[in-house]
């Protein structure tokens, strides 16, 4: 059974500090997504990796992907405010006419002035 | 069209009733996913149903949860004899070529 774990579950941060969030996940898989959500709304897509290797940045969030460490991070770069939020990793595997998401538990991040 | 909806947003229901949740994915998308998220447990999936069948086969937690697809873009989440414990958000997700789309939830309260 595939599983993802993410830590910290939790994180409380200060303006301007960097911070790392770690996703785990237990079999092979096809890609590894990361998500955000805000209180009360849907699930946005921040960033899809395929690859070993694979490493994307938007703004002052960067993932990346260690698919030989089953391993994936979300780095917080100078953090400001509006990144407060819940942030998940998802991964999906050998599903062809789908995507089967399983979740890690969510990493809240709180960005305190 | 606009993206994935659902409604309703909200809802309450009383213990033991059964409630149909329901889902309006983008037109020409195949399969459909239906998730749940409660607090501090993070989101599992359900059950889904792909475009040729009506009716899909449960998944977890029990066959209270079962998801029917009366037009090809639209999908009804059925919960039979709701427990306090089926309180959650459920999301419903459409997947195009392997881009998933998230609907907003909906919000259920078992009382």
């Amino acid at each position: 059974e595939l599983k993802v774990e993410q830590n910290p579950l939790f994180l409380s941060m200060q303006e301007g500090k960097n911070y790392t969030i770690y996703c785990n996940y237990s079999t092979t898989s096809d890609r590894l997504y990361w998500y955000r959500q805000d209180p009360g709304k849907s699930l946005e897509s921040l960033f899809v990796l395929l690859s070993n290797g694979a490493v994307k940045q938007e703004g002052r969030l960067m993932a990346s992907l260690d698919t030989k460490a089953r391993l994936s991070t979300l780095h917080i770069t100078a953090a400001v405010h509006d990144l407060s939020a819940t942030y998940f990793c998802a991964v999906t595997r050998g599903e062809t006419s789908g995507s089967r998401l399983t979740f890690g538990e969510g990493t809240q991040l709180t960005v305190n002035p | 069209g606009a993206g994935v909806s659902q409604s309703p947003r909200y809802k309450v229901a009383k213990r033991g009733r059964d409630v149909a949740l329901r889902c309006d994915s983008i037109s020409g998308h195949v399969t459909l996913y239906w998730y749940r998220q409660t607090l501090g447990q993070g989101s599992e999936v359900l059950t889904y149903s792909q475009s040729d069948a009506q009716r899909d086969k449960s998944g977890r937690p029990s066959g209270r949860f079962s998801a029917e697809r009366p037009e090809r873009s639209v999908s009804t989440l059925k919960i039979q004899r709701t427990e306090q414990g089926d309180s959650a958000v459920y999301l419903c997700a459409s997947i195009l070529r392997g881009t998933i789309y998230f609907g907003p939830g909906t919000r259920l309260l078992v009382l």
